[in-house]
């Protein structure tokens, strides 16, 4: 079974800051996924990568496939970006593995 | 619609009562998944269609749970005998065809709350 650890589980930052959340996994994949889910709203999926690096916006995501670890960085994080930011791995079929999420708080 | 939609988006029922969710994919999506989200918790795989077939449901946690997509479309998850500990999201995602590199897109969930 693929273990999905994400880190930090929380996260308070101040406008304007550098946002780093970390997606560490025990086995291989096929695919992972950056999502993000509002309190009280579905999942929206910001990035499936599978190797490198992909940017959208502010939002940049990237995967080491030897080290199987991904990180999303948030560039000048703003209050509208608080949610939680929910890491999921693909194997070698269809079904996704999911972190826990990080709850990411960010204040004016 | 544009998107996966869901209903209800809450439901509270009493312990014991049965309750079916609605999960309404992309027009066209051959996959649909349903996952389970408790409090604090990552998504959980409950099963998984293709069109109107049901190759997985190795996660639905009890016989209580029934899933069914009979015209390969819409797709209820049926509850029966609901306990507390059944309270949670339910959310259904849809993709465009079967296959590891396709995006699963994700509808609003519908939180149940069992009293």
């Amino acid at each position: 079974k693929n273990e999905v650890e994400q880190s930090p589980q929380n996260l308070t930052a101040q406008e304007g800051e550098f946002i780093t959340i970390n997606c560490s996994y025990s086995v291989g994949i096929s695919a992972l996924h950056w999502l993000q889910q509002h309190p009280g709203g579905g999942i929206v999926s910001l990035f499936m990568l599978s190797s490198g690096k992909k940017k959208h916006g502010r939002l940049i995501a990237t995967i080491n496939i030897q080290e199987k670890h991904s990180s999303l960085h948030i560039t000048a994080s703003h209050p509208r970006d608080s949610a939680v930011y929910i890491c999921a791995v693909r194997g070698s079929n269809y079904k996704l593995t999911f972190g826990k999420g990080t709850l990411l708080t960010v204040n004016p | 619609g544009a998107g996966v939609s869901q209903s209800p988006r809450y439901k509270v029922a009493k312990r014991g009562q049965d309750v079916a969710l609605r999960c309404d994919p992309i027009s066209g999506h051959v996959s649909l998944f349903w996952y389970q989200q408790a409090l604090g918790q990552g998504p959980e795989f409950l099963t998984y269609f293709q069109n109107e077939a049901q190759l997985d449901k190795s996660g639905l946690p009890s016989d209580r749970f029934f899933a069914e997509r009979p015209e390969g479309s819409v797709s209820t998850l049926k509850i029966q005998r609901t306990q507390q500990e059944d309270s949670a999201v339910y959310l259904c995602a849809s993709s465009l065809e079967w296959g590891r590199h396709n995006e699963q897109f994700f509808g609003p969930g519908t939180r149940l709350t069992v009293l």
